[in-house]
């Protein structure tokens, strides 16, 4: 298996629910990261990790927690999350490391999350 | 404030021509710039990055981009009706990992 796999791809939850998003990636990065895709809208940058250090919250609500416990793995846990919430959650990774900024990062699936 | 601003289109072309596609950036710190092409509900796939002034050219596809006029633009020659989907792009400032920019992308359809 190569690249970045995201599950579930599809997920429907209730706003009392807690569920998690999970991401893997393949490719020898060590830097990863979550989007957020709502239509009409421009990808949203969530967190950040960096050789598993959490590096960036981009203002993230606390309904939303994030975890890397190794530089493969990034988990997205989610808990009372709102209706505006639903929308496609986006997996990254990138070579990590200051000399490797400028390195492109590569998308997962996404998870198409729908909260009712 | 809006970073990245793209036109969204859509844009349509015929089959064989010419695609542009425009975007500018507001962050003169910017270094790298990158397009993505993603169809409808799939992900973001990287197609070109550009981190120089000038041209790039890679296939059917030329990225340009002008520091000055802090504009990046892509250009698809010889369009494909499969090339037909939101071209998105994209800014990062210096050496910040992980802080890319994206605008709300372009749709491009290609007819036959």
């Amino acid at each position: 298996e190569t690249g970045v796999t995201q599950t579930p791809r599809h997920l429907v939850m209730g706003m009392t629910n807690k569920k998690s998003l999970k991401c893997e990636q393949h490719l020898g990065h060590n830097a990863m990261y979550w989007y957020k895709q709502s239509a009409k809208k421009p990808l949203e940058l969530m967190f950040v990790y960096n050789f598993k250090e959490q590096t960036e919250n981009n203002s993230v609500p606390s309904r939303f927690s994030p975890e890397c416990p190794n530089s493969s793995h990034l988990f997205l846990h989610l808990h009372t999350l709102q209706p505006e919430d639903s929308a496609l959650y986006l997996c990254a990774s990138s070579q990590g490391g200051a000399a490797y900024s400028n390195q492109p990062q590569h998308f997962g699936d996404g998870t198409r999350l729908s909260i009712l | 404030q809006k970073e990245v601003e793209q036109n969204s289109g859509p844009l349509s072309v015929p089959e064989g021509a010419i695609a542009s596609l425009n975007c500018t950036y507001s962050d003169r710190g910017s270094q790298s710039f990158f397009w993505y092409r993603q169809y409808s509900g799939k992900s973001p796939e990287l197609i070109m990055s550009i981190y120089s002034n000038g041209d790039k050219e890679d296939g059917r596809f030329t990225a340009q981009l002008n520091k000055a006029s802090q504009y990046v633009s892509l250009l698809i020659r010889d369009s494909q009706p499969s090339d037909s989907a939101t071209y998105l792009c994209a800014s990062r400032r210096g050496s910040t990992l992980g802080r890319l920019y994206f605008g709300r992308g372009t749709q491009l359809t290609v007819w036959p």
